[in-house]
């Protein structure tokens, strides 16, 4: 069946340092991929999305690119802010799961000043 | 603007008394799910409609039920709750097998 892996967390990190959070995913077909973002006592919102492979989802300075050849879609952000702690998911929807979003087990970002 | 609504966003209920979550959207998505989220840890699904089909879990709880009265609204339903059942509570929408759209949430508390 269709799985997500990511990096083990909690990851700490000083203001403006780079970030990346790996994922790598298991899924036959062609999968839709997502990063979630989810705040202190909030639900998770669509952090950026990538629909095939080789396209770059990107927003507020995050960047992820889909890559089928190594089956992965590691976050990035060239300068983290203290704003950016939270937990990330890496997700994946498609494949055997047609409805069902497929989350990875999420990674805690604590940015310090 | 379109989106997903929780209430309440805090629940307070006694061991084995009965208790409703809502949710409801403004998206007009034919999809709606409803998650159970502990500790930071990623949200485990324990039913969805697709339209008006309901698919439960294999592994969510008989404790555990949902209606879908009509397309906007979705409530989850705990029959009996116990301590394990306190948790963050999700709902989501989506288009098909679009990105899904989630809610504040609800935080359940069980005394």
């Amino acid at each position: 069946g269709n799985s997500v892996t990511q990096m083990e967390g909690p990851v700490t990190l000083s203001e403006e340092a780079f970030l990346t959070i790996n994922c790598t995913y298991t899924a036959t077909g062609y999968p839709s991929l997502f990063w979630y973002v989810q705040y202190p006592g909030e639900g998770l919102q669509l952090l950026l999305k990538a629909t095939k492979a080789d396209d770059k989802g990107s927003n507020k300075g995050f960047e992820a690119t889909y890559r089928k050849e190594t089956t992965s879609f590691h976050l990035e952000k060239g300068s983290v802010q203290v704003s950016d702690s939270a937990v990330y998911f890496c997700a994946l929807v498609g494949g055997t799961s047609y409805d069902k979003v497929i989350f990875g087990p999420g990674t805690s970002l604590s940015v310090i000043p | 603007d379109a989106m997903v609504i929780q209430n309440p966003r805090y629940q307070v209920t006694q061991f084995g008394k009965p208790v409703t979550l809502s949710c409801s959207q403004t998206l007009n998505h034919n999809v709606m799910y409803w998650y159970q989220q502990k500790s930071s840890q990623a949200p485990k699904l324990l039913f969805h409609y697709y339209d008006k089909d309901f698919n439960n879990e294999a592994d969510t709880p008989d404790n555990f039920q949902s209606r879908r009265p009509n397309t906007s609204f979705c409530f989850l339903d705990i029959r009996s709750p116990g301590l394990g059942d306190a948790a963050m509570y999700l709902c989501a929408t989506s288009r098909q097998r679009g990105e899904q759209f989630f809610g504040p949430g609800t935080r359940l508390t069980v005394l």
